[in-house]
């Protein structure tokens, strides 16, 4: 199976821009998560998708926004970007199917740098 | 917020030596998962432990969960120079994928 995809894999914006990241699932699962990860913070949970539908949401402003497409892929939508929107956001997939966690499915990262 | 806390937050062995790294969180949790990120790429699933599990093995790893501590700890054995990289442990609270990760261990493994 084909792993975790993100596009693109590196972008660099100017304060007040916005900014579009997509993210393909591994075939078959249902359920996308994104993180934003920075030095400064770690690894923060931004939301996550099942079956087009936010499921869970992190603590990040509504400049924070993502969706869901009915063949599962998602995006994510940065509005009015900040110098501190610079870092590494994460997607990651997994089955998804209600009733527990499952490993998730990582993908490469988009690096976006804000200047 | 980060719910874990690793310790330490870097380790540097020589290779064939063990490394241990340890997970301590704030609430209680329905599973724990370790993960490996090498060099700002993104992350691997390493393992996963449920709250009613004490110990869990996967080829050199060894996790241990104490519930009662709200800690975990990663061991890995027989360490190679591949093994360098950052290490997190995550902790799932609620239902679904809400997975919160914790700040990590660098280790550095030197050939």
């Amino acid at each position: 199976k084909a792993g975790v995809t993100q596009t693109p894999r590196y972008l660099i914006k100017t304060r007040g821009q916005q900014v579009t990241l997509s993210c393909s699932p591994i075939s078959g699962h249902r359920s996308v998560s994104w993180y934003q990860q920075t030095p400064g913070q770690g690894l923060q949970f931004l939301f996550e998708y099942f079956s087009e539908t936010q499921r869970n949401k992190g603590n990040f402003p509504g400049r924070f926004s993502g969706r869901q497409f009915s063949n599962s892929r998602s995006e994510m939508n940065v509005s009015t970007l900040e110098l501190g929107d610079s870092a590494l956001y994460l997607c990651a997939s997994s089955p998804g199917l209600a009733g527990g966690t499952y490993e998730q499915y990582f993908g490469p990262g988009t690096r976006l740098t804000v200047t | 917020s980060q719910q874990g806390e690793e310790d330490p937050q870097a380790l540097s062995i020589q290779e064939g030596e063990n490394a241990t790294m340890n997970c301590s969180y704030k609430t209680s949790i329905n599973n724990l998962q370790w993960y490996r990120q090498n060099s700002g790429r993104g992350l691997v699933h390493l393992i996963l432990i449920r709250s009613n599990e004490r110990e869990k093995h996967s080829g050199r790893l060894r996790v241990t969960l104490d519930t009662s501590k709200k800690s975990s700890s990663l061991l890995i054995t027989a360490s190679r120079a591949a093994d360098t990289a950052s290490y997190f442990c995550a902790t799932n609270s609620g239902g679904y994928q809400k997975v919160t990760f914790g700040t990590g261990t660098k280790l550095q493994v030197i050939p």
